[in-house]
């Protein structure tokens, strides 16, 4: 069963602690991205990645951190520098950087207290 | 990529057709009209994309205009499941980056 995986659904963190969220992909998919996304708002890009072992900054890539040693696996790092990190977060993938048919996760929604 | 509009909300009655317009009037010739939806807390899913010829798939048709300055998705027989924002984006294909610009879309209610 094809697909975009992450995990957890929902995540609660105290203010000041990192947390890292998971994506995974078992599409062979090259490229990789993390968009977030707030209440009636449309999606912003966090980071990509185009290839294993290299990433790009996107939008709004301050506060975050990522990393891409496997093709299937694009984790995200919220960092305690991130000034509003309460969101709802989404992993995509695409079969080439180019691509713009984008497969996206479920989606995970993070509140920090 | 060009800048597309939308329609805040839509209502549409449950099996009828729905009919979601987008105008994207400074669009290239190279730019493709892609549409996403995203149900309440989940996320976006991809649903058809077109050139310039109408595309027809398994969930939707679209129709772009000869000029290609505005398009259609069309939902044949809306279900309640069909409830959503619909997004329209016009992006050209192979561009690096990859990145999707999302703007508000257009809010479906399906209704029985």
């Amino acid at each position: 069963d094809g697909g975009i995986t992450q995990s957890p659904k929902y995540l609660f963190r105290k203010e000041g602690q990192n947390v890292t969220l998971s994506c995974e992909q078992n599409l062979n998919h090259d490229a990789m991205y993390w968009y977030r996304q707030d209440p009636g708002q449309g999606l912003r890009l966090i980071y990509y990645s185009q290839i294993v072992n290299d990433f790009q900054k996107g939008d709004i890539a301050e506060g975050y951190s990522v990393s891409r040693e496997k093709k299937e696996s694009f984790p995200l790092t919220v960092t305690s520098a991130q000034k509003n990190p309460t969101a709802f977060y989404l992993c995509a993938s695409s079969e080439t950087s180019g691509g713009v048919t984008q497969y996206f996760g479920p989606g995970t929604r993070l509140t920090v207290l | 990529d060009a800048k597309t509009t939308q329609p805040p909300s839509m209502d549409c009655a449950e099996g009828r057709a729905a009919n979601l317009p987008c105008n994207h009037s400074t669009i290239s010739g190279n730019e493709y009209v892609y549409w996403y939806r995203q149900i309440h807390s989940q996320g976006p899913q991809y649903i058809i994309h077109g050139l310039k010829n109408n595309e027809t798939n398994e969930m939707a048709s679209l129709i772009i205009t000869e000029d290609r300055k505005s398009s259609t998705l069309i939902l044949p027989h809306a279900t309640l499941r069909d409830t959503a924002v619909y997004y329209c984006i016009v992006r050209v294909a192979g561009n690096q980056g990859g990145k999707l610009i999302f703007g508000q879309g257009t809010e479906l209610s399906v209704k029985p």
